[in-house]
């Protein structure tokens, strides 16, 4: 069964670098797919951060860009972001999962608290 | 794009049907009409219920159903349950190829 697990800081002070990455059981990230990140700041809806092919091609939100970075790493089976510049606003939970070929997210991690904060 | 909208809130009661609209634009929905609708348990991950418009994954029950008319994308499900009662979001692949969510619905079984 696939299963994605978020893992990095919990906080991370205002300015700096918000690093997360996902790690992926159960299936080769080089076997397909698009592998991306969504957030849901607290008591917010759901943001689309962007995705990747394991063949390295990103699409990334346009209000993120310039910010925002995934890759893969295709040898430990997971992929990453990097989201720079972070404010109070970028406060949220951070979840990784599977895009299939319809557009819809089919596996989630659990989903991992970022809170940006000195 | 200028984003996909949904009614904040909605609500029923056991047994009766709901419908949640979900209002874009043609260049929000794109070519290829992929809408996706997720149900959110606050505490857990968004769970796909519907793609492609009106596709249920295995194991999603038939009560859910999906549609599209225009630019106009609706989750119809019908028997409620309490178990129903979540956060509902709908999602597509824009003409910018980029991904939107709708603002989410919140379902709340009387």
């Amino acid at each position: 069964q696939l299963q994605l697990q978020e893992a990095g800081p919990g906080l991370v002070k205002p300015s700096e670098t918000l690093s997360l990455n996902c790690s992926v059981s159960g299936y080769s990230i080089s076997s397909g797919y698009n592998w991306g990140w969504i957030r849901q700041p607290r008591g917010r809806g759901l943001e689309w951060i962007g995705h990747t092919y394991h063949s390295g091609t990103t699409y990334y939100n346009p209000s993120l860009k310039g910010r925002v970075s995934i890759s893969v790493d295709t040898s430990r089976n997971q992929f990453s972001l990097s989201l720079t510049s972070v404010t109070a606003a970028d406060t949220a939970v951070y979840y990784c999962g599977r895009r299939d070929g319809y557009n819809a997210f089919d596996f989630w991690g659990q989903g991992t608290l970022v809170t940006v904060s000195s | 794009q200028s984003g996909l909208t949904q009614p904040a809130s909605v609500s029923g009661s056991p047994g009766q049907s709901i419908t949640i609209s979900c209002t874009g634009t043609a260049s929000d929905f794109g070519t290829y009409n992929y809408v996706s609708w997720y149900q959110h348990h606050p505490g857990n991950p968004p769970k796909v219920i519907i793609f492609a418009v009106s596709n249920r994954p295995s194991g999603v029950s038939s009560r859910f159903s999906g549609s599209k008319s225009g630019n106009t994308a609706s989750l119809t499900i019908s028997g409620l349950q309490a178990e129903d009662e979540a956060d509902y979001y709908c999602s597509s692949f824009t003409s910018d190829i980029t991904v939107l969510f709708g603002g989410g619905t919140k379902l709340t079984v009387l």
